[in-house]
């Protein structure tokens, strides 16, 4: 099976300006969860996404969202770009909630 | 919420020696704790995990003990080598909610 792919993989974007990434999931994996990951911060939960329906919800602000569509695959946005939402952003999917987690490569996005 | 704290926050050892990594974690419903291995540039990769039903796991030279009564989880590689050397993520979770992250440990390991 493929593994989880994310796309664009390197973007760069200027302050006050919004993006989308988008995240496709390891083929008949429902969970699509999202990770801000920067060097201070360690691994940071944004949301996750089951079967369309976003389950869990991280401490971020609203600037961030995300969806998820039928055929699993998920996007998530983020609007009004600051200089700290520069980082690598990692989505992770599994195929139930208590499976294994397995992440995408990351998009890095630079804020200018 | 749950909280996961990871100890130490670098670590050296030499080659050969062995490396131990530890977690602790607040919410005494989490039942599954995973450890990923992520090399520089790369995406984290799962390297072993455990479920609150078992209180060790061990597969070659890495191992995962767990004790539910005290909270914690540890990460134990022997006979360390070069390709070792990597931050390693501890994490906690169930199947209600989302899996938290501790804030990693770099291993280096000199040859």
């Amino acid at each position: 099976k493929a593994g989880v792919t994310q796309t664009p993989r390197y973007l760069i974007k200027t302050r006050g300006q919004q993006v989308t990434l988008s995240c496709s999931p390891i083929s008949g994996h429902r969970s699509v969860s999202w990770y801000q990951q920067t060097p201070g911060q360690g691994l940071q939960f944004l949301f996750e996404y089951f079967s369309e329906t976003q389950r869990n919800k991280g401490n971020f602000p609203g600037r961030f969202s995300g969806r998820q569509f039928s055929n699993s695959r998920s996007e998530m946005n983020v609007s009004t770009l600051e200089l700290g939402d520069s980082a690598l952003y990692l989505c992770a999917s599994r195929q139930g909630l208590t499976d294994t987690q397995y992440f995408g490569p990351g998009t890095r996005l630079t804020v200018l | 919420g749950e909280n996961v704290e990871q100890h130490p926050s670098t670590l050296s050892v030499q080659e050969g020696d062995s490396a131990v990594i530890k977690c602790t974690y607040s919410d005494s419903a989490s039942n599954y704790f995973p450890w990923y291995k992520q090399e520089l540039g790369k995406r984290p990769q799962l390297i072993i995990d455990i479920r609150s039903n078992v209180g060790e796991k061990k597969d070659q030279r890495i191992a995962v003990t767990l004790n539910k009564t005290a909270k914690h989880f540890s990460l134990h590689i022997t006979e360390t080598q070069p390709e070792d050397s990597a931050v390693y993520f501890c994490a906690a979770g169930n199947a209600g909610n989302m899996l938290t992250f501790g804030g990693g440990t770099r291993l280096m390991v000199k040859p």
